[in-house]
C-alpha cells in the first residue's frame, strides 16, 4: 500500500531564511503525481506546488521549491526567503492517477520574525 | 469562479443529536472528497463521490456517518447520535481530474 512519512513533526525557521521540508512515500507505481498544501491557521488548505513522477525538473513556484528524488522516494519542498506569512501547516501527499489521494502527517512551520 | 464552499462554519451540538455538514463543490468537479482532521493532527480520508460511481465509503469510521451527494452538486456528511469523539473539523475538497484538490474552508463541529 502507498504510504507518505513526513519525518518533522515541526520545524522552524528565521525570517528570510531557508527551510527545508521533509517527505518520503513508498509506491510501487512508476507514474504519480505529488503535491505540498499549505494549511495556515484559518484552516483553508491551498496547493501549493505539484510533482508529475514522470518528469525529472523540480518544480518551482516562486519561493516554493521542490527536490524530487524518484529513486530515493523523496519529494522534499524548499521555502526560500522565508515570510512571517509562511507560517502553516504543510502536507505532503501522493496519487497515483486516480481518484485517492494519500497525505502525510504534516509538519507545522514556525517563522521567526 | 467560486471555491469550495462550507456551511455551516462552525456547529456546537449536544451528544447524542444528529447533525448535517454540507458541502458545495467548484462548478464543473466530478470528484468530492470529505475528510476529518482532529485538532492538531493530519487529514483522514472519511468518503470520496466520483461522477455516477458507487461512493469510496472505506474511510467512514462507523455507521454513525453517512454521506449523500445529488449529482455532481452539492454533498451532505451527516453523523447520527454525535460523540464527544466527533469533535473536529470536516474538510471536504473537490478535483476535476482526480489529482489536484481544491478543499473549502472546513466546518469545526464541537459535540458537548
Amino acid at each position: 500500500a502507498q504510504t507518505v512519512t513526513q519525518s518533522q513533526p515541526e520545524m522552524s525557521v528565521q525570517e528570510a531564511e531557508t527551510v527545508t521540508l521533509s517527505c518520503t512515500y513508498d509506491t510501487s507505481e512508476s507514474d504519480y503525481y505529488l503535491f505540498w498544501y499549505k494549511q495556515p491557521p484559518s484552516r483553508q488548505m491551498i496547493l501549493v506546488i505539484r510533482q508529475e513522477a514522470y518528469k525529472q525538473q523540480n518544480a518551482t513556484e516562486n519561493r516554493f521549491s521542490v527536490n524530487f528524488q524518484k529513486a530515493a522516494k523523496s519529494f522534499s519542498l524548499k521555502i526560500s526567503d522565508s515570510q512571517l506569512g509562511d507560517a502553516a501547516m504543510y502536507f505532503c501527499a501522493y496519487n497515483s492517477g486516480g481518484f485517492k489521494t494519500i497525505f502525510g502527517a504534516g509538519t507545522r512551520l514556525f517563522v521567526k520574525a | 469562479g467560486a471555491g469550495v464552499s462550507q456551511s455551516p462554519s462552525n456547529k456546537v451540538t449536544e451528544k447524542g443529536k444528529d447533525v448535517e455538514l454540507r458541502c458545495d463543490p467548484i462548478s464543473g468537479h466530478t470528484a468530492l472528497y470529505w475528510y476529518r482532521q482532529r485538532l492538531g493532527q493530519g487529514l483522514e480520508f472519511l468518503i470520496y463521490f466520483q461522477g455516477n460511481s458507487a461512493p469510496d465509503k472505506s474511510g467512514l469510521p462507523s455507521d454513525r456517518f453517512s454521506a449523500e451527494r445529488t449529482g455532481e452538486s452539492v454533498s451532505t456528511l451527516t453523523i447520527q447520535r454525535t460523540q464527544q469523539e466527533d469533535s473536529a473539523v470536516y474538510l471536504c475538497a473537490s478535483s476535476y481530474q482526480g489529482y489536484e484538490q481544491y478543499f473549502g474552508p472546513g466546518t469545526r463541529l464541537t459535540v458537548t
